[in-house]
């Protein structure tokens, strides 16, 4: 079956210092990747996204995320975190396969950075 | 400034009701796409429609219809609203090669069952 894994319900993370939020995948064929940001009481917010090319994607508010097409990972990465990054992260997949218009979404993660 | 605006922030009604949920967009996205969130469950598609009056299932429609007679407008209907659709719902649009394009998503709906 075709998924998305956030491994971690929570991630903590000082302020100034480095965040990662996990992201794996299942599927069959060349994935779309996402990753969307969530503030309270908000709708989702799209933040970077991975189609083809460099596998280093650069988005919104200083995030990053790495594709690994081997270890079928999407990580989102921030060198350095802000108190504001504190939000609900989802990544998400479109596997083509299912359809054009389906995407499949993880859990999420919360991210809580600490002043 | 694109906006998908969605017609409540929080509603309440009773079992048994009919709940209307209108989303517009204004950004003449083809697609367009209705989801509930739930706590440890991530986003779920309850439908979608990527043009006027075409409509497609997603993986959780049971209880659910949905209406596009205009571009920039779509509508979730609960027929008849039960306590297990207290939810997060949350609408989204994005532009026709779906898989390539980011969705927008409007503010959700919080909506209590009772």
């Amino acid at each position: 079956a075709q998924s998305v894994a956030q491994p971690e319900d929570q991630v903590n993370v000082a302020e100034g210092n480095p965040l990662t939020v996990k992201c794996t995948y299942s599927v069959s064929g060349n994935p779309y990747l996402f990753w969307y940001v969530q503030y309270p009481n908000r709708g989702l917010q799209f933040l970077l996204k991975y189609i083809t090319g460099d596998n280093l994607v650069k988005g919104s508010y200083g995030f990053e995320a790495e594709f690994n097409k081997s270890q079928t990972s999407f990580h989102l990465k921030k060198p350095s975190a802000l108190v504001s990054d504190s939000a609900l992260y989802f990544c998400a997949v479109n596997p083509l396969t299912s359809g054009t218009y389906k995407y499949i979404f993880g859990t999420g993660t919360r991210l809580k950075v600490l002043a | 400034d694109v906006k998908v605006t969605q017609s409540s922030r929080y509603l309440v009604k009773r079992t048994g009701e009919k709940v209307f949920l209108e989303c517009v967009q204004d950004m003449d996205h083809e697609n367009m796409f209705w989801y509930r969130q739930d706590p440890g469950l991530g986003l779920r598609l309850i439908y979608f429609s990527y043009d006027v009056k075409m409509k497609e299932k997603g993986d959780i429609p049971e209880g659910y219809s949905v209406s596009r007679e205009k571009k920039e407008r779509f509508s979730l209907i609960l027929e008849s609203a039960s306590t297990n659709q207290t939810s997060m719902y949350l609408c989204a649009s994005s532009r026709r090669q779906g898989y390539l394009n980011e969705q927008f998503f409007g503010p959700g709906t919080r909506l209590t069952v009772l």
